[in-house]
């Protein structure tokens, strides 16, 4: 079945370092792969996307490379800030049933300290 | 522009009983919609996903069951509650293609006791 991995957190990073948060996936057909984010007390939300291999979603210093040869979709960013401090799921959709199907990561949560 | 609509957001119901969660979308027609459960340490867990009025896919085998008797309404459901129901349930829809962004519901707290 279609399933999506994520490293566990917590991750905890000081404010300006670099953010890494893998995520792999498997799935049946060509999916399109996501990053939301979900901010303490809020819901989810759209931070990226890419919808073909060797695209890049990049958005609010964010970025992330769909790559089909190693299933990867992973989360980067150059210099946190404490307000990026959330939790992140990646995600992919798939065609299914006539609609598509969405399959969510157990979700990473990022603390930025200053 | 488009809303959806989750309820209630929390919810204490004694082991055994009915559930019924509601959800409705507005601003689009034919949205593929989705009951997610989300845990701690365990992410979102996606339990039924609907195409179309009528057509459910189940993910999980559990306690619950979904129906989508309109357009835009899916409602999530169970004849008799179990402790190890309770949990955050999320509503969410995309509309149609596997490219576009999923938005959420508020999500409802379910508490059984």
């Amino acid at each position: 079945g279609d399933s999506v991995t994520q490293m566990e957190g917590p991750v905890t990073l000081s404010e300006e370092a670099f953010l890494t948060i893998n995520c792999t996936y498997t799935a049946t057909g060509y999916p399109s792969l996501f990053w939301y984010v979900q901010y303490p007390g809020e819901g989810l939300q759209l931070l990226l996307k890419a919808t073909k291999a060797d695209d890049k979603g990049s958005n609010k210093g964010f970025e992330a490379t769909y790559r089909k040869e190693t299933t990867s979709f992973h989360l980067e960013k150059g210099s946190v800030q404490v307000s990026d401090s959330a939790v992140y799921f990646c995600a992919l959709s798939v065609r299914a049933g006539g609609g598509n199907k969405l399959t969510f990561g157990t979700g990473t949560q990022l603390k930025v300290e200053l | 522009s488009q809303t959806i609509h989750q309820w209630p957001a929390t919810l204490v119901q004694p082991v055994g009983s009915p559930l019924s969660l509601e959800c409705t979308v507005e601003g689009t027609s034919n949205p593929n919609l989705y009951w997610y459960r989300q845990a701690a340490g365990r992410g979102l867990q996606l339990l039924f996903y609907s195409v179309g009025i009528g057509q459910i896919s189940s993910e999980v085998p559990q306690n619950l069951s979904a129906s989508r008797p309109q357009d835009r309404q899916f409602i999530l459901s169970s004849k008799k509650l179990l402790l190890s129901d309770s949990g955050f349930y999320l509503c969410a829809y995309t509309r149609g293609t596997m490219n576009t962004e999923a938005f959420f519901g508020q999500g409802t707290r379910l508490t059984v006791v």
